[in-house]
Order: structure tokens, then C-alpha cells, then sequence
């Protein structure tokens, strides 16, 4: 089945620090989507990316959709303690299986004041 | 965006008894999906639940451990069966979004079996 690969597993930075997660497939992805998890919280939904080449922005999170829709990465400007918890990308499966996500493995994200 | 509960939100359960968990959304959903997450692990996709048919589940879970219903369009329930300590986990359900087909997650389930 479809698999992403996100990297790193663990980040752990200084207050004020930039963030970046990245998200691999092997194959082309129809879309790709980033949630993030706060601790002992649900995964909230944050931006869908479908162009090749995407690249979106809310605030101090930049997506980037690659352009050969085999990768994506979220980077974070400037952290602040409000951004901790778990990042994850979720790859759209397509075709008859279209609503269903795959999703990587996640980078937990630990921001130091 | 939609708003989903759960019930219960968390449970402590002996080895070989079964657990049924609901999830309720406050809009018609078309899908609607069941998630397997341990403490500080990814979500793994137990199966797919749309309103009228058999739930399609992913490899490595079956029907008998984890029977699914979805009487209408905005409930679903989901059963963990002959529960083992392995079962620990929290549970989740989420919703087709209308948008971009995004989902929208309940709380959780956080299941301990004992």
C-alpha cells in the first residue's frame, strides 16, 4: 500500500528556533494533507497541498508541496511554545480509495522557552 | 467543519471482554473512518465505515475483532472484541470533510486492558 516517510521523528528546539518536518512517498501523490496533534489532543486538520509546487502559508508555517508531488515539507518560523506537539502529513490514497489517508510516522516537536 | 464526541473517553478493561466505543457527528457524514493510535505513534486506519454497507477494513484487522455498525449518517460504533493487553490503545474516529476532503477526529478513546 501506499507509504510516507517523515523525518525527523523527534525535534527539539529553542524558543524562537526554526522548524522544518519533510514528508517522502515513493510514488506521485494526488494530494497531500498536514495535521498537527497537540499532546493528549486529536489530530486538528491544517492545509491541503494538490499543485506541483505549492507552496502555502498561515502565518509562521510555510508548506511546500515538491514538484514532483513526491514530497512535501512544513516549516515553522520563529517557534513559539503554542507550536508544540506532533506533525504529521497525510497522503490521499486516490483513485476508489479517494478519503481515505495514509499518514506519516509524524515529528514530535518540543519547543524550549 | 464538523463536531464529533466519543464515548467513552477513556476505559479500563479485563483481558477477554469487549468494548464498544461511539462516535457521534453533528452533520450528515458520507465517510467515516476508525484509527488505531498508540502513545506517541502514527494513526493506523482500522477501517472505513459508509452508511448502507459492510465496513472495509485495512490488513492485519478483521470484522470478528473489530465489528463496525453505521446505522445512519451521523453515528458509528466500533467494537473491540476478546480484548487483549495488546488492545491498549486509543482509539479514534474521524469524518470526511466536505472541503477538501479533510477529516475531522473525535477525541479519542484511551483504552487500557488489563
Amino acid at each position: 500500500g501506499q507509504q510516507v516517510m517523515q523525518i525527523p521523528q523527534y525535534q527539539h528546539v529553542q524558543e524562537g528556533e526554526d522548524f522544518t518536518t519533510y514528508c517522502n512517498s515513493s510514488t506521485t501523490l494526488s494530494n497531500i494533507q498536514w495535521y498537527k496533534q497537540r499532546p493528549g489532543g486529536h489530530p486538528v486538520f491544517l492545509i491541503q497541498l494538490v499543485k506541483s509546487g505549492e507552496v502555502k502559508k498561515q502565518k509562521r508555517l510555510t508548506f511546500q508541496f515538491g514538484e514532483a508531488k513526491k514530497n512535501s515539507s512544513l516549516h515553522i518560523t520563529a517557534t513559539q511554545t503554542t507550536d508544540v506537539g506532533t506533525y504529521f502529513c497525510a497522503a490521499n490514497a486516490g483513485g476508489t480509495s479517494y478519503g481515505k489517508l495514509t499518514f506519516g510516522q509524524g515529528t514530535i516537536l518540543t519547543v524550549h522557552p | 467543519s464538523a463536531v464529533i464526541s466519543q464515548k467513552p473517553s477513556r476505559d479500563i478493561c479485563q483481558r477477554g471482554t469487549s468494548l464498544t466505543i461511539q462516535c457521534q457527528v453533528d452533520s450528515q457524514v458520507t465517510m467515516m473512518f476508525w484509527y488505531r493510535q498508540q502513545p506517541g505513534q502514527s494513526l493506523t486506519l482500522i477501517a472505513t465505515a459508509n452508511q448502507g454497507s459492510e465496513a472495509t477494513y485495512e490488513s492485519g484487522f478483521v470484522i470478528d475483532k473489530f465489528p463496525i455498525s453505521r446505522p445512519n449518517l451521523t453515528f458509528s460504533t466500533l467494537t473491540v472484541s476478546n480484548m487483549s493487553p495488546e488492545d491498549s490503545s486509543i482509539y479514534l474516529c474521524s469524518v470526511d470533510g466536505q472541503v477538501y476532503n479533510e477529516q475531522f477526529f473525535g477525541p479519542g478513546t484511551r483504552l487500557t486492558v488489563l
